[in-house]
């Protein structure tokens, strides 16, 4: 069955430095591959969407890859503050099935 | 502020009950989708309407049903609702009727369902 994989332990990166999350997938070929921020008991905000011929996308501080061969997304966050603290959600979608990993947590230390 | 309202943000049940989850999308947004996110599971996709119609299905039990109005609101009603239901229930928009492939979604607040 199709499978997506965050980290599962939280991330905690210091001020300033580069955080990366990863996303990864298995029986699966996306066409797209989005991330989402989500704060405590908010809906999740949308950051990027990348698609498959796509190997990198950028927007002000953040970066995504999408490397199709080896299955995985990362998501780049640079120059990080303690606001970019939150839980980072990726999404796969083809057609009309959209899939979303249970998120990594991220914590920028200052 | 997506924009996306929900209501109610809170909602405390029993097992076996019926209820309606409300959601009003962003003004000129034509599409809702409806998501549940629980702990163990995550963030699930339900289904999408487009301007009335049905659009995409996602893994939503039979219990559940959903409809979009010709406001282009939309209701989510959870039927013989079991402990395992108890889930923060969201509602996105979006502007046109794609699949979710490449649309942004804009997602409101949530509904918190506890069934006890």
């Amino acid at each position: 069955s199709q499978k997506i994989e965050q980290n599962s332990e939280a991330l905690n990166i210091q001020e300033g430095k580069t955080a990366t999350l990863t996303c990864n997938y298995t029986n699966y070929s996306p066409a797209y591959l989005q991330w989402y921020r989500q704060d405590p008991g908010r809906g999740p905000v949308f950051l990027l969407l990348i698609r498959e011929n796509e190997k990198e996308k950028r927007k002000e501080r953040l970066k995504v890859t999408f490397d199709t061969t080896l299955k995985q997304s990362l998501f780049h966050i640079t120059a990080s503050q303690p606001a970019d603290s939150a839980t980072y959600l990726c999404a796969l979608l083809r057609d009309d099935k959209i899939i979303f990993g249970k998120g990594t947590r991220l914590h920028i230390l200052p | 502020d997506s924009g996306v309202t929900q209501t109610p943000k809170h909602l405390i049940t029993a097992t076996g009950q019926r209820v309606t989850l409300r959601c009003s999308p962003r003004s000129g947004d034509l599409s809702v989708y409806w998501y549940q996110q629980s702990l163990d599971q995550g963030l699930q996709f339900l289904i999408q309407y487009y301007n009335g119609e049905e659009r995409a299905k996602g893994n939503i039990l039979e219990r559940f049903s959903a409809q979009q109005f010709p406001d282009l609101h939309s209701e989510l009603n959870l039927s013989s609702l079991e402990l395992g239901d108890s889930a923060l229930y969201f509602c996105a928009s979006s502007v046109d009727g794609g699949s979710p492939s490449y649309n942004e979604q804009f997602f409101g607040p949530g509904t918190r369902l506890t069934v006890l």
